[in-house]
């Protein structure tokens, strides 16, 4: 089976980098995504590391060591509308994505 | 565009009656999902079409029957439904299924059950 584990909530101030970690157990691997989710809406894609290493879009980064089944998904310059729930997802076998439990960032002034 | 398309948005259906939820995405997109998630919790993935054929099926109930009329559209049949599957359902789509950690989510279809 699958299994991923990231923290329940993390707070941080507005303007501060916060970074979410996930780390996963798996049979198969593809890959690990990262998904925003504000309340009441749909998750939305974010980012995706199929092989180790660091991807950068704008002011997100995600990280991915396979040797270590380990991930973390890197916020900068935090805004106020970052304030939602974050899941990483585990890509099995082809078709196949499970989701963590989710992480709730709270971003204060 | 990367919009998935979802109706209706809200459905509130007795445990007798039967329903439909609908499902469109135009980025042509060959991989299609549906999931369902409980308040504060993950999604939960039901059913995967990929290139118009069932790929996989999460071991959901019967009363739950998933179907693709074309490369576009994705339907969730919903019979005898009962109480605790109230939940939003929510569409997805991916380029293939060999870019599945890349998904697009609809707005859901948030569904009570009565």
């Amino acid at each position: 089976g699958q299994s991923l584990e990231q923290p329940s909530e993390v707070t941080a101030v507005e303007g501060a980098i916060v970074q979410i970690n996930c780390t996963y157990q798996t049979s198969g691997f593809y890959g690990l995504s990262w998904y925003q989710q504000h309340d009441g809406g749909a998750p939305t894609f974010l980012s995706y590391n199929a092989l180790d290493g660091l991807e950068e879009t704008g002011r997100f980064s995600s990280f991915l060591s396979r040797s270590d089944s380990y991930g973390y998904l890197l916020l900068q310059e935090l805004q106020m509308k970052d304030s939602a729930s974050y899941f990483c997802a585990l890509g099995t076998n082809a078709g196949k994505s499970t989701f963590g439990d989710g992480t709730t960032l709270t971003v204060k002034p | 565009d990367t919009e998935v398309t979802q109706t209706p948005k809200h459905l509130v259906m007795g445990m007798t009656n039967k329903k439909s939820l609908k499902c469109e995405q135009h980025m042509g997109h060959r991989a299609m999902y549906w999931y369902k998630q409980k308040a504060k919790k993950p999604p939960e993935l039901m059913f995967v079409y990929s290139y118009e054929k069932l790929s996989i099926n999460e071991s959901v109930p019967s009363r739950f029957s998933p179907e693709c009329p074309n490369s576009s559209l994705l339907n969730l049949h919903l019979h005898a439904l009962q109480p605790e599957d109230s939940a939003l359902y929510l569409c997805a789509s991916s380029q293939d299924l060999g870019v599945t950690g890349e998904q697009y989510f609809g707005p859901g279809t948030r569904l009570t059950v009565t």
